[in-house]
């Protein structure tokens, strides 16, 4: 199993600019998630996920689109994006309520 | 959201010391996760804890949860330079363990 993987690695955007950060799992989970982690800060939480078709905002939501047509795939969408969303991005499952996260190795992105 | 606080935020132990990390919330919580992240990394689960009083170990590493269920330890026995990276732990203060809160970190460096 890959486990969760996310794409790209790295990214710069300029200010405006939209972009998709791309997350997928092969492990059948059903929950899905995605976190920013600013320097020095924990996780926020920015959207979630409990199966195809069902999201829900989290802590952090603004700015931020998601959505989940298959068990696999939760992409983040960023429309035009501010300086305030340089941080680094990462995308967790977990088979259900109660039990662990699993995270990809993260986004960094740059808006500048 | 809650506030949860880990201490310390930075430690530097020589090899074969033993060392703590604490976390420690305002609220009672339904579950403690503790993670580990390299730098560029993901996030790598290492311990749930959910039951007042509840201790885990594996291998060097021994998490404790206190019987309020607000304070949890992360203890490491004989530490080596593998041990190095940040310790996240995430709280679960719903009961569905859908929207953890997350500390800051603690950054370990183990001096050979």
């Amino acid at each position: 199993n890959a486990g969760v993987t996310q794409t790209p690695k790295f990214r710069i955007l300029k200010i405006g600019q939209s972009m998709t950060l791309q997350c997928t799992q092969d492990m059948n989970h059903n929950y899905m998630y995605w976190y920013r982690q600013d320097p020095g800060m924990g996780l926020k939480l920015i959207y979630y996920s409990v199966g195809a078709g069902i999201t829900d905002k989290g802590e952090v939501p603004n700015g931020y689109n998601v959505s989940r047509s298959t068990t696999e795939d939760f992409p983040l969408r960023l429309e035009l994006a501010a300086p305030s969303q340089t941080s680094v991005y990462f995308c967790a499952s977990s088979y259900r309520d109660g039990y662990e996260q699993y995270f990809g190795p993260g986004t960094r992105l740059t808006v500048t | 959201s809650q506030e949860l606080e880990q201490s310390p935020q930075s430690l530097i132990v020589q090899e074969g010391k033993n060392l703590t990390i604490n976390c420690t919330s305002s609220k009672t919580l339904y579950g403690l996760y503790w993670y580990k992240q390299k730098y560029g990394e993901g996030l790598i689960f290492l311990m749930m804890l959910q039951k007042g009083g509840e201790e885990k170990s594996h291998e060097k590493i021994t998490a404790k949860l206190d019987e309020k269920k607000q304070q949890s330890s992360l203890h490491i026995t004989a530490s080596q330079p593998s041990h190095a990276g940040i310790y996240l732990c995430g709280a679960d203060e719903t009961g569905s363990a859908r929207q953890l809160t997350f500390g800051s970190g603690t950054q370990l460096t183990v001096l050979p």
